[in-house]
């Protein structure tokens, strides 16, 4: 049962341009978003979040966009880098409020290749 | 560098074997969680502990085990390993008990391959 999902394996996008990961989940408890970079060889780490107040968080070039009636997230980079090639997971977490602390529920992961 | 040390970074090891990894949390984080992440998988969550203390379980296997000593580095012990045991495990960190909004700073993982 998958919970948190990313249907795209992989995303190509030209150096300048827009990159658009996408989310999906399922579970309402969800309360907390978050994604998580990784590069080969490391230890995935945090990006940017998003609590299910809110529907947009920004941060430099990454903007994150919550959609909870489609229970859909979108994490928007612009411009796109090189140095952002990596592996984007998204990650939800349910009340934070109550006892699943740091119990997060990972997507597969959307690798991301940013072209010169 | 996240801060949170793990080692081995690879194992290599049979089928029926028993083998421990073992994760060093960033300086003055109490808490520490398990993940693995399988082939085509997200990371798993595994367990967490706060202070030496079991906080919450995830999917852990029974052939699973985990402790938080009280230099508050921790061990992820399985045994009986199978081939499907085959996986990258992460350990993470955090100050406290992560309510959903606090991030987790992970190591580089240990890479576990079962023939």
């Amino acid at each position: 049962d998958q919970q948190v999902k990313q249907n795209s394996p992989s995303l190509s996008v030209q150096e300048g341009r827009i990159s658009i990961l996408n989310c999906d989940y399922t579970n309402s408890m969800f309360d907390y978003f978050l994604w998580y970079k990784k590069y080969p060889a490391e230890g995935p780490t945090f990006l940017i979040s998003i609590s299910s107040i809110k529907d947009k968080n920004e941060d430099g070039r990454f903007t994150v966009f919550l959609n909870k009636s489609a229970k859909h997230l979108s994490l928007h980079i612009v411009p796109s880098q090189p140095g952002d090639s990596a592996v984007y997971f998204c990650a939800a977490s349910p009340n934070a409020g109550g006892t699943s602390y740091g119990k997060l529920t990972f997507g597969q992961g959307t690798i991301l290749t940013v072209h010169p | 560098d996240s801060g949170v040390t793990q080692t081995p970074k690879h194992l290599i090891t049979a089928t029926g074997q028993r083998v421990t990894l073992r994760c060093s949390p960033r300086s003055g984080d109490l808490s520490v969680y398990w993940y693995q992440q399988s082939l085509d998988q997200g990371l798993q969550f595994l367990i967490q502990y706060y202070n030496g203390e079991e906080r919450a379980k995830g999917n852990i296997l029974e052939r699973f085990s985990a402790q938080q000593f009280p230099d508050l580095h921790s061990e992820l012990n399985l045994s009986s390993l199978e081939l499907g045991d085959s996986a990258l495990y992460f350990c993470a960190s955090s100050v406290a008990p992560a309510r959903g909004d606090e991030k987790l700073f992970f190591g580089s993982g240990t890479q576990l391959s079962v023939l």
